[in-house]
């Protein structure tokens, strides 16, 4: 198995533009979620979906959004990049069977200019 | 508001010593936490968990001990090896939605060999 898998690992974006970061894991997990991680921060919860067609909001969630068309692959898109969105996102999946833990997937490395 | 917080931002230990990583937290609704490791450059990774209804649990070279009456948890390393460099962060929740957890600001362990 893969595991959690994101791409890209880095990328730069000037503001205003949009772009998608990709997750998909492999282990037919119905719980995914991403995490945006910044430096003296814990991770934020941005967005979640507890199945495919199912999505919800985290701790975080203006300026992105989610859909969730297959129980694989949950993408994360930026409509409109600011600055503050700088940062490392963190997508994680998990089975919802009691206590599952997340597993996490490398992270992308987002810089907005 | 309510939060999981740490002592101490930074440890420095020799290779061979056991560490002790702290963490604080507020919400005594909570009965669920875990402990993650995150390497330079990787996503968090589960080390162990601990209900509230236990107040110590043991894995391989870590055990963590859960004190509810002062609301504190810390991660116990055995014999630490370079290799377990890495940030710690603590997380808190429940056990009936454990992957809605509020996540600890994390301490960066160093091994000095």
């Amino acid at each position: 198995n893969a595991g959690v898998t994101q791409t890209p690992k880095f990328q730069v974006l000037k503001t205003g533009q949009s772009m998608t970061l990709q997750c998909a894991q492999d282990m037919n997990h119905e719980y995914m979620s991403w995490y945006r991680q910044d430096p003296g921060m814990g991770l934020r919860l941005i967005h979640y979906s507890v199945g495919a067609g199912i999505t919800d909001q985290g701790e975080v969630p203006n300026g992105y959004n989610v859909s969730r068309s297959t129980t694989e692959d949950f993408p994360l898109r930026l409509l409109s990049a600011a600055p503050s969105q700088t940062s490392v996102y963190f997508c994680a999946s998990s089975s919802l069977a009691g206590t599952d833990t997340q597993y996490f997937g490398p992270g992308t490395r987002l810089t907005v200019l | 508001g309510e939060s999981v917080g740490l002592h101490l931002p930074t440890l420095s230990v020799q290779e061979g010593d056991n560490s002790i990583i702290n963490c604080a937290y507020s919400n005594s609704a909570s009965d669920y936490f875990i402990w993650y490791k995150q390497e330079s450059g990787k996503g968090p990774q589960f080390i162990i968990d601990i209900r509230s209804n236990m107040d110590k649990r043991q894995g391989q070279r870590v055990t963590v001990l859960l004190n509810k009456t002062v609301k504190h948890l810390s991660l116990q390393i055995a014999a630490t090896q370079p290799g377990d460099s890495a940030v710690y962060f603590c997380a808190e929740g429940n056990a009936g939605n454990n992957r809605k957890l509020i996540w600890g600001l994390g301490t960066s362990l160093a091994v000095n060999p």
